[in-house]
C-alpha cells in the first residue's frame, strides 16, 4: 500500500527566507515521488521528481527536494521564498506498474509574508 | 503544444442528475486519469485510462464512469449525482501511461450539486 503524509497544513514564512515543506511516503515498493503546486482556480504543475536517479533533484522556480530512503521523506526546499511562491503543494507517489495512479498527500497552503 | 483542457471549466447540477464532464490530453498522449479534489479528502484518484482500456481504478462507486476515444479525449460521467459528489474535478494526461512519467493536468471542471 502507498500514503503520502504532508507535515503542516499551512506553512507561513517571509519573503526571503528558507521554504520547507515536508513528505513522508509510505510504499512497500521503491517509489516514484512527485511534487506539485497548485495555485487558486487552477489545475495541478509538476514541480520536480524522483524516478530513482540521483536522490537530490531540482525542478522549477529554484525548487529541489532530496529523496531519502532511511527516512522515507522527500521534503521540498527553496533557499529564499518570493511572493509569487505562495500556493497549496502536493506531494505524490507513484509505482512501476501502478499505471499513473497516484497517491497525493493532503497538501500545504505556503502563505509568504512581505 | 497546447495543455490539457476541460470543459466545462464550471456545471451546476441538482441532486439525481447526472452529468458528463470531457477531458482533451496533450496532443500525442494517450494515457487519461481522473481525481477528484474536495477540501475533506483532497486528491482521490478516480480511473485511467489508456488506448481506450481502463487499466486502473479508485475506490469510487460505480456511479462514477468514464470511457475514452480513439482520439484520446475521455470522458467521465457521474450518474445519480449527491451532495458530496460536489469537487473540483481534474484530468491529467501522460504519454506512455508508466508510473515514472509525470502527468500533466487541466485546469478543473468544478461541479457544484445543489
Amino acid at each position: 500500500a502507498q500514503s503520502v503524509t504532508q507535515l503542516g497544513s499551512h506553512v507561513s514564512v517571509s519573503e526571503g527566507a528558507l521554504v520547507l515543506l515536508r513528505c513522508n511516503y509510505s510504499s512497500s515498493v521503491p517509489p516514484y515521488l512527485f511534487w506539485y503546486v497548485q495555485y487558486p482556480n487552477q489545475g495541478l504543475q509538476l514541480l520536480l521528481k524522483y524516478t530513482s536517479a540521483a536522490t537530490l533533484v531540482k525542478g522549477i522556480n529554484g525548487f529541489e527536494a532530496e529523496f531519502k530512503k532511511s527516512e522515507t521523506s522527500f521534503h521540498l526546499t527553496k533557499p529564499s521564498a518570493h511572493m509569487s511562491d505562495a500556493a497549496e503543494y502536493f506531494c505524490a507517489v507513484s509505482q512501476l506498474y501502478n499505471f499513473n495512479k497516484f497517491y497525493f498527500g493532503s497538501g500545504t497552503k505556503l502563505n509568504v509574508k512581505p | 503544444k497546447a495543455g490539457v483542457t476541460q470543459t466545462p471549466r464550471y456545471l451546476i447540477k441538482t441532486r439525481g442528475q447526472q452529468v458528463t464532464l470531457s477531458c482533451s490530453p496533450i496532443s500525442g498522449h494517450r494515457s487519461v486519469s481522473w481525481y477528484q479534489q474536495t477540501p475533506g479528502q483532497g486528491l482521490q484518484f478516480l480511473f485511467e485510462y489508456f488506448s481506450e482500456t481502463q487499466r486502473n481504478k479508485g475506490n469510487f462507486p460505480g456511479r462514477f464512469s468514464g470511457r475514452q476515444f480513439s482520439n484520446s479525449r475521455s470522458e467521465m460521467n457521474v450518474s445519480t449525482l449527491e451532495l458530496g459528489d460536489s469537487a473540483l474535478y481534474l484530468c491529467a494526461s501522460s504519454s506512455t501511461g508508466q508510473a515514472h512519467y509525470e502527468q500533466y493536468f487541466g485546469p478543473g471542471t468544478r461541479l457544484t450539486v445543489t
